[in-house]
């Protein structure tokens, strides 16, 4: 497909268990995001690739958060021993090149339930 | 750090009123700002964006948003709402010189019929 797709759309998890979030960008995007959108919170950003590396890793919530890129194309997003307030939509963003008026693209999200 | 505030998370239009949302941001240079839409239950699609070239930016579905450096604002406007318009809206902010993208909190959009 020609846009940023994110997997799986839905998850379900049990509290303690680990999870991964996967995003495949628009083919040729250098720039990747992920942000967390949560009930009346907005877009939180938890971290953003150039390429392969993160060079803001700050809006990470904890160090059960985590995530890498492989390739310069698929990212993963994985939270270890998830808890009841991880529990949000994930979002994925691409953009071709970074900085400037750049528009990011979005996928539509991994509703991420932690029961 | 740069940030958007958005006043108002929710706001309620008749339709063919006029849309007002607004978007302040907080920098002594003027970043690149952006307003984007989100429909039930898809991503975010971008609406408009500010790159400096005008200050007035007309975007898609009839939307325009208007930068004005003296109120540090840039806030979206449509002349007559419809109903389709409801909707959530987030404005965003990249600084100069910068690669990441900020987001405010979001309005959500109600047309009453």
């Amino acid at each position: 497909g020609a846009g940023v797709s994110q997997s799986p759309s839905n998850k379900v998890t049990e509290k303690g268990k680990d999870v991964e979030l996967r995003c495949d960008p628009i083919s040729g995007h250098t720039a990747l995001y992920w942000y967390r959108q949560s009930l009346g919170q907005g877009l939180e950003f938890l971290i953003y690739f150039q390429g392969n590396s993160a060079p803001d890793k700050s809006g990470l919530p904890s160090d059960r958060f985590s995530a890498e890129r492989t390739g310069g194309s698929v990212s993963t997003l994985t939270i270890q021993r998830t808890q009841q307030e991880d529990s949000a939509v994930y979002l994925c963003a691409s953009s071709l090149v970074f900085g400037g008026h750049t528009e990011a693209f979005f996928g539509q999200g991994t509703r991420l339930t932690v029961v | 750090a740069q940030s958007v505030t958005q006043l108002g998370s929710h706001v309620s239009v008749s339709e063919g009123a006029l849309v007002l949302l607004r978007c302040n941001y907080s920098s002594s240079v003027p970043p690149y700002l952006f307003w984007y839409v989100q429909y039930p239950n898809q991503g975010l699609q971008l609406l408009l964006k500010y790159t400096s070239a005008a200050t007035l930016v007309k975007g898609i579905n009839g939307f325009e948003a208007e930068f004005k450096k003296s109120e540090t604002s840039f806030h979206l406007t449509k002349p007559s709402a419809h109903m389709s318009d409801a909707a959530e809206y987030f404005c965003a902010v990249r600084a100069t010189g910068a690669n990441n993208l900020f987001f405010g909190t979001g309005t959500r959009l109600t047309v009453i019929p």
